[in-house]
């Protein structure tokens, strides 16, 4: 089985701060993992991805995350926050392949304070 | 804009009542996956299909059902519902080696 835990359910930062947003998974094999965002009223868009390639990835809108297998983390980070990045944010994962039935943390909403 | 198209968009029914909501994946997606996002539940994988057959299965009551027409378009069906059934309901469709893309959702509301 698999899970996902994001610390925080609400994360407030100024606007140019750092960004750091928390998740850690259990997995009984190699995970793939994912960050989506949802702005008001919309649909999911997935920022970034790890699928066991490189540990740091890079996604959209200049976030990234870094998997570390020994923390059973992957942490987003975004350098300096921008207005627009207000939205709830939600780690999933999955055990790759071509199945994607993803299970998702609580997700974290996150509001820039200007 | 994701590719994935859901409809309608808003929902509104009384309890007891039965409600079809449809999906259309991105062109040449095979796979459909079903969500509910709610307050206290959060995001639920409901059901997956591949190519019109089911493939697998999570939270989803038997007062649910879902299925995919050759055309790849998939309903999924609420009967006999609750006010505890009001949620966004979320479709999404897979490429190998991307993730989900999901649609906008359909806003269920049963009073």
């Amino acid at each position: 089985a698999q899970s996902v835990t994001q610390l925080g359910s609400h994360v407030s930062v100024s606007e140019g701060a750092l960004v750091l947003l928390r998740c850690n998974y259990s997995s009984s094999v190699p995970p793939y993992l994912f960050w989506y965002v949802q702005y008001p009223n919309q649909g999911l868009q997935l920022l970034l991805k790890y699928t066991s390639a490189a540990t740091l990835v890079k996604g959209i809108n200049g976030f990234e995350a870094e998997f570390k297998k020994s923390e059973t983390s992957f942490h987003l980070t975004k350098p300096s926050a921008h207005m627009s990045d207000a939205a709830e944010y939600f780690c999933a994962v999955n055990s790759g392949g071509s199945n994607y039935k993803l299970t998702f943390g609580k997700g974290t909403l996150l509001t820039v304070n200007p | 804009d994701s590719g994935v198209t859901q409809t309608p968009k808003h929902l509104i029914t009384a309890t007891g009542q039965r409600v079809t909501l449809r999906c259309s994946p991105r062109s040449g997606d095979l796979s459909v996956y079903w969500y509910q996002q709610s307050l206290d539940q959060g995001l639920q994988f409901l059901i997956q299909y591949y190519n019109g057959e089911e493939r697998a299965k999570g939270n989803i009551l038997e007062r649910f059902s879902a299925q995919q027409f050759p055309d790849l378009h998939s309903e999924l069906n609420l009967s006999s519902l609750e006010l505890g059934d009001s949620a966004l309901y979320f479709c999404a469709s897979s490429v190998v080696g991307q993730g989900l893309f999901f649609g906008p959702g359909t806003r269920l509301t049963v009073l």
